[in-house]
């Protein structure tokens, strides 16, 4: 069974630029998360989706961030503009659902977005 | 605010040792938590998962406790071996939210 896929691996970007980054959750998984994970610091969540609903977007700057996930499955975030302090490791992560075993989540290697 | 904490210092240990990591929380109850081990470059592995009405949890040379009373949990990794080496996260979690709050994770060296 394949795990959590995302793209790109690496992105260097320079402030202002848009960016975006995928992700394909384990099949049959219907929560789906993006999280921030700054170094030496532990993953921070930023949107979290039920299908193709986002049920948790309260840490999501809003102002430049945006995601979405169409037909329940892949996801993409976007950030536009960037800037200097985004630069940060962005994982997507999924699980069978919400409470106890079922919140298991299953990790892509994620993103490690750079921006100049 | 709630908050979740971890020992941000690295943990070295000898080879064949146990090591013993910590993971305290304050203004929260969770229903249960969650540890996971993150590799450099990776993203983290589920490990173990305990809950609030458990005392321990046991997988393979992998140990789990959980405190309520003392608003913490230790995590144990008994006859250590360089390949332990990581660093470990622990999250809790709210029984019908399905959020997990992270802690900062501490790392653990583990020399032959």
């Amino acid at each position: 069974e394949a795990g959590v896929v995302q793209s790109p691996r690496y992105k260097i970007i320079e402030k202002k630029q848009p960016v975006a980054f995928w992700c394909n959750p384990i099949s049959g998984h219907n929560t789906l998360y993006w999280y921030r994970q700054n170094l030496g610091q532990g993953p921070e969540l930023l949107i979290r989706y039920e299908n193709e609903e986002a049920v948790d977007d309260s840490q999501l700057p809003k102002d430049r961030f945006s995601a979405e996930r169409l037909k329940g499955v892949d996801s993409t975030l976007k950030i536009q503009p960037a800037e200097l302090g985004d630069s940060a490791v962005y994982l997507c992560a999924s699980s069978p659902g919400l409470a106890g075993v079922k919140n298991i989540q299953y990790f892509g290697a994620g993103t490690r977005l750079s921006v100049l | 605010s709630q908050k979740i904490e971890q020992n941000s210092e690295a943990l070295n240990i000898q080879e064949g040792k146990t090591a013993t990591l910590t993971c305290n929380y304050t203004n929260y109850s969770p229903a249960y938590l969650q540890w996971y081990r993150q590799d450099p470059g990776r993203g983290p592995v589920f490990l173990l998962l305990i809950r609030e009405n458990e005392k321990e949890k046991r997988k393979e040379r992998l140990k789990v406790t959980f405190d309520t009373t003392l608003k913490q949990s230790l995590f144990h990794i008994t006859a250590s071996q360089p390949a332990d080496s990581a660093t470990y996260l622990c999250a809790y979690g709210s029984s019908n939210t399905g959020k997990l709050i992270f802690g900062q994770g501490t790392t653990l060296q583990v020399k032959p």
